[in-house]
């Protein structure tokens, strides 16, 4: 089944320990992405990455790290955790539009609940 | 600075009847692709519809039609014949070529479809 997966789907931690975020996609797409979704904003980009070894910032990138050693990965690193980067995160990767003018439809993991205190 | 504006942050419509979900965005380049997404209160993110900007008929797909004036910069949501299973959030995004390719959402429109 085509999937793209996140973990963990909730997770509640303190101020200043790492985590780190998974993803991880099965349909051999180039482009990944993370976002984070709060109420009133809609999702916000963090990084996306076009290609392995291919990242770039998006619009909220501060606070946060990626990598893309393999295109099937996009790990989502928060190096030390604030309160205010308590949310809901989503991981989408997609081919190319049919038109080659951006992405083509973002196929979504189920998202991650952090919640930093 | 590109950006995606929905101005309803909520609307009601009765089942059976079409609605309407703006969408106006901003952009200078002219190659960019317009997106509408359906988030459920489940929470996953569902894909409805896409339509590019060089496009020049409105993008159909089953009961969902966007209505895409250029001019305007509007990419308007059409709901057809609503169902319950409509009430939702929704965003309009937009992928646009910066160097990479960034997408951007507007803040959403939640849909309620009363019985």
């Amino acid at each position: 089944e085509a999937q793209v997966t996140q973990n963990p789907r909730y997770l509640i931690t303190v101020t200043g320990k790492k985590l780190t975020v998974t993803c991880s996609q099965n349909m051999n797409h180039e482009y990944m992405s993370w976002y984070r979704q709060d109420p009133g904003l809609g999702l916000r980009q963090i990084y996306y990455s076009m290609n392995v070894e291919v990242t770039d910032k998006g619009d909220v990138p501060e606070g946060y790290k990626v990598s893309r050693k393999e295109k099937r990965n996009f790990p989502l690193i928060l190096e030390s955790p604030s309160p205010n980067q308590t949310s809901l995160y989503f991981c989408a990767s997609s081919l190319w539009a049919r038109d080659r003018l951006g992405t083509g439809e973002l196929f979504f993991g189920e998202g991650s609940r952090l919640t930093v205190l | 600075a590109q950006k995606i504006t929905q101005t309803q942050p909520g609307m009601f419509v009765q089942e059976k009847e079409a609605v309407t979900l703006d969408c106006t965005y901003d952009t200078s380049d002219q190659s960019y692709g317009l997106f509408w997404y359906k988030q459920p209160s489940s929470g996953e993110m569902i894909f409805l519809i896409y339509q590019g900007s060089y496009d020049e008929q409105n993008a159909t797909e089953g009961r969902y039609s966007l209505n895409f004036q250029k001019a305007r910069k509007s990419a308007n949501l059409v709901i057809s014949a609503s169902q319950l299973g409509d009430s939702a959030m929704y965003f309009c995004a937009m992928s646009v070529n910066t160097g990479g390719f960034k997408t951007i959402f507007g803040a959403g429109t939640r849909l309620f479809v009363k019985a």
